[in-house]
């Protein structure tokens, strides 16, 4: 089955740990993405990646970065989060950029306490 | 800067009726847009997107959406409600050319739709 896959889907830290959020996918796409969805700010982008060693920051880059060593997987690291940083991340893949669909994974939800 | 509009929190319908969701975009040049849906609990799904062409798109589970490029609007529709389609609804819009890597999207609308 066609997927996009996000582990863990619920965290609760404490401010400073260092975490990692993974992301998987199995269809061989080149695009990866994450956001986050916050209430009343609907879908911020936070880095993509066009393909492997690739990264690009989105709108929301600060406090988060990201690592394409595999074309798969597109891990989410938060260095030392921070309570502002307790949100629902989401992370997405498509096979291109601009005109293509993307597939979004069910999601992480994260509080920082 | 490219942005989204999705000027209604909440859209309540009675299964049955037509509905309408509302979006309008902002982009330099021309866009692609984009409607996905999110269940409860679950990440976004796609339902359609306008490259070019004809302004009407079909898509997934009975929707369409109209293209209009002087009003800057890409409005969801579907003819017949369903209790089922109550979800959030998410409009996105991508620049056709430089920056296409990025998408960005409206706030949500939720859609009710009650029996």
């Amino acid at each position: 089955e066609a997927q996009v896959t996000q582990n863990p889907r619920y965290l609760i830290t404490v401010t400073g740990k260092k975490l990692t959020v993974t992301c998987s996918q199995n269809m061989n796409h080149e695009y990866m993405s994450w956001y986050r969805q916050d209430p009343g700010l609907g879908l911020r982008q936070i880095y993509y990646s066009m393909n492997v060693e690739v990264t690009d920051k989105g709108d929301v880059p600060e406090g988060y970065k990201v690592s394409r060593k595999e074309k798969r997987n597109f891990p989410l690291i938060l260095e030392s989060p921070s309570p502002n940083q307790t949100s629902l991340y989401f992370c997405a893949s498509s096979v291109g950029r601009g005109t293509y669909e993307q597939y979004f994974g069910p999601g992480t939800r994260l509080t920082v306490t | 800067a490219q942005s989204v509009a999705q000027p209604e929190d909440q859209v309540n319908v009675a299964e049955g009726n037509p509905l309408t969701v509302k979006c309008t975009y902002s982009v330099s040049g021309n866009p692609y847009l984009f409607w996905y849906v999110q269940y409860p609990n679950r990440g976004l799904q796609f339902l359609l997107k306008y490259i070019t062409g004809d302004n009407l798109v079909k898509g997934s589970y009975g929707f369409e959406a109209e293209f209009n490029k002087s009003q800057t609007s890409f409005h969801l529709k579907k003819p017949s409600a369903l209790v089922s389609d109550s979800a959030l609804y998410f409009c996105a819009v991508s620049p056709l050319t430089g920056g296409g890597n990025k998408l960005t999207f409206g706030t949500g609308t939720q859609l009710k739709v009650e029996l």
